[in-house]
């Protein structure tokens, strides 16, 4: 069984920079899994932020980008906002037809 | 515009069925790769099913052989059959756009199985 790992929290000052990761319980992330990113508020349906690696998504501001870093895919926002307080979520293509998302890191921003 | 809507949640008994519709506007459903994914109350988000623009489908493990994705050209919308319902798939279904990645999700219908 394949898990997703990533931050269950991290917390960053606002302006700050933070780098969240997506990695595998077994092996590395490279961009054959595809890694995405997502942003999830409560009681809203999750916001593509990045997929397949670094290509961002249609609106996503340029302070999110994302990365492969070491054996992990990476979400790095960089002058963080209030607003960017949320859940974020990765997703890997394992086996190619096949989905697993990450547990979710919780960013404060404070 | 693209578009997703879901419909078809509601409260069932476990063993039960359910089926959740997904119009889509503003772009062919046919012509992409298209997802279901469920979030149970609290908990993180998680995959359960794809249809390729071919026909081919797959599922997690948590759903094979009791849940179909399919889909209605004719229509443009998407379905997921749920059959066996069991209270751990008490979740807010989502249908979600795959574009080199999903680059669009709709608002969800929440599904509650419980006696």
């Amino acid at each position: 069984q394949t898990v997703v790992t990533q931050e269950p929290s991290f917390s960053v000052s606002p302006g700050g920079t933070v780098t969240l990761t997506c990695g595998l319980s077994s092996g590395s992330v490279s961009t054959n899994y595809y890694p995405s990113w997502y942003q999830q508020t409560p009681g809203q349906a999750p916001r593509t932020l990045i997929y397949s690696t670094n290509t961002r998504s249609s609106g996503v501001p340029d302070r999110f980008s994302g990365s492969i870093l070491g054996n992990k895919a990476a979400l790095t926002i960089t002058g963080a906002q209030a607003d960017d307080e949320s859940d974020y979520y990765c997703v890997l293509y394992i086996g190619g037809d096949v989905r697993v998302f990450g547990g979710g890191t919780k960013l404060t921003v404070l | 515009e693209v578009q997703l809507v879901e419909s078809g949640g509601g409260l069932i008994q476990p063993g039960g069925s359910l089926r959740l519709s997904c119009a889509a506007s503003g772009f062919t459903v046919s012509s992409y790769w298209m997802n279901w994914v469920r979030q149970a109350p609290g908990k993180g988000l998680e995959w359960v099913s794809l249809i390729h623009g071919s026909g081919s489908t797959y599922y997690a493990d948590s759903v094979r052989g009791r849940f179909t994705i399919s889909r209605d050209n004719s229509k443009n919308t998407l379905y997921l059959q749920m059959n066996s319902l069991r209270a751990e798939d008490t979740a807010v279904y989502y249908c979600a756009r795959e574009n080199g990645g999903i680059d669009f999700w709709g608002q969800g219908t929440l599904v509650t199985v419980s006696s």
